[in-house]
Formats: C-alpha cells, sequence, structure tokens
C-alpha cells in the first residue's frame, strides 16, 4: 500500500509568488491535515480536509488556504509569499479523522522564498 | 489551548544504553490521546507509541515504553537497548479526544537524540 505522497519535495520560489503544494493520502484516506515546520516555531497545525471541508483551522494568516478534492487529495496555497514562509510542508492521512485512527506522515515539501 | 513541552533539546546515549526522554503537556480535558513520534533526517514522521489517557497501563512498543503520569501531565519516552537507528529528533503530541478537534495534533520542541557508538 502507498504510502502519504507530497509533490514537490523541494520548491525554490521569491517573494511575492505564491504557490501549491500536493499531497495524496494513503488510499482509503479521507482526512488530511497540514502541518509548518520551522527551526523557529517547530510544527504547527495549518488545516484538516475532510470529505473535501475544512473542518478545523490553526492560526495562520489567510495566505494560506487549501482545499481537498473528491479522491481526497489535498492541495495547500501561499500567496504572497514572505521569506517567514520557508518552511517544511507536512501532510499526513488518516482514515476519517477520529481522534482514535493513527496519523500517517508523508515526506513533506521543503519551501525556501528566496 | 493545550500546550507540550519538552526540555531536553538534545540527548545522546550510548549504543545497547537506555535513555529517557522528558515530555509535559497542559489541558483542561480529561480525555485525549499522547504520541511519540520520530523524524529521521528523512524527514518523515514516524509514529514510535501512542497512550490513550483513560488507560493507566503505559503502553509499549518493543522497546520503546512510556510513563504515563496522568496527575502530573508528565508523558517520558524510554528507549530500551539503544540502536544507531534511534537517532532522530523525537516529538511529544497532544490530540484531543473531542471529535470537533479532528485529527489536530499540537506537538513539542523536539528532543534531538544522538546514539554513540
Amino acid at each position: 500500500k502507498a504510502g502519504v505522497t507530497q509533490t514537490p519535495r523541494y520548491l525554490i520560489k521569491t517573494r511575492g509568488q505564491q504557490v501549491t503544494l500536493s499531497c495524496s493520502p494513503i488510499s482509503g484516506h479521507r482526512s488530511v491535515s497540514w502541518y509548518q515546520q520551522t527551526p523557529g516555531q517547530g510544527l504547527q497545525f495549518l488545516f484538516e480536509y475532510f470529505s473535501e471541508t475544512q473542518r478545523n483551522k490553526g492560526n495562520f494568516p489567510g495566505r494560506f488556504s487549501g482545499r481537498q478534492f473528491s479522491n481526497s487529495r489535498s492541495e495547500m496555497n501561499v500567496s504572497t509569499l514572505e521569506l517567514g514562509d520557508s518552511a517544511l510542508y507536512l501532510c499526513a492521512s488518516s482514515l476519517a479523522g477520529l481522534s482514535n485512527q493513527p496519523q500517517h506522515f508523508g515526506d513533506g515539501t521543503r519551501l525556501s522564498i528566496l | 489551548a493545550q500546550t507540550v513541552t519538552q526540555s531536553q533539546p538534545e540527548m545522546s546515549v550510548q549504543e545497547a544504553e537506555t535513555v529517557t526522554l522528558s515530555c509535559t503537556y497542559d489541558t483542561s480535558e480529561s480525555d485525549y490521546y499522547l504520541f511519540w513520534y520520530k523524524q529521521p533526517p528523512s524527514r518523515q514522521m514516524i509514529l514510535v507509541i501512542r497512550q490513550e489517557a483513560y488507560k493507566q497501563q503505559n503502553a509499549t512498543e518493543n522497546r520503546f515504553s512510556v510513563n504515563f503520569q496522568k496527575a502530573a501531565k508528565s508523558f517520558s519516552l524510554k528507549i530500551s537497548d539503544s540502536q544507531l537507528g534511534d537517532a532522530a529528533m523525537y516529538f511529544c503530541a497532544y490530540r484531543s479526544a473531542r471529535e470537533t478537534s479532528g485529527s489536530r495534533l499540537t506537538f513539542g520542541e523536539g528532543t534531538q537524540l544522538t546514539v554513540n557508538p
């Protein structure tokens, strides 16, 4: 069974641009969560999608958005990129996002802002 | 809001020895889950062990075990017979059992574990 797949692995952008990251969950998983990992702030929850609806949202500005498609694949978008957006973005999937279900993480997308 | 604190930024252990990583958390909830994740240089977060707050018995997974002290809000990870492959960043994480919280995990700052041969 394939794991959680995140694309691309690496991305370099400049300030002011926008970026879209993709996450394909494990087959059959319907919940997808996104996290930002930086040396200064650690791992922070961005948002969670379940059945194409945002179910939970962290404390990030509106420049960070996401969506989920009918096949459960998810994308997150960051507009008007800032230097501080440089981070590892991790996605995790679970069957239905219930609290007793384990989450499986992808390898992340490393985003660098120049 | 829940918080998770790992007070040891770095730890080291000799191969085959035992090491304990500390974690404390703060919550007003009575039902929740606690996790230890491992993140090697490959970046993927790997679940090491999990503990349900309603269970008094400490979880164990092979060489990994936890010491869960609910009243003290403490959740430490013990790694026995340490192996070189255990070297990684270890994160303690909290997850509410409330369905409205969904899959949201709150992570600690992490502890970088070095295993010396």
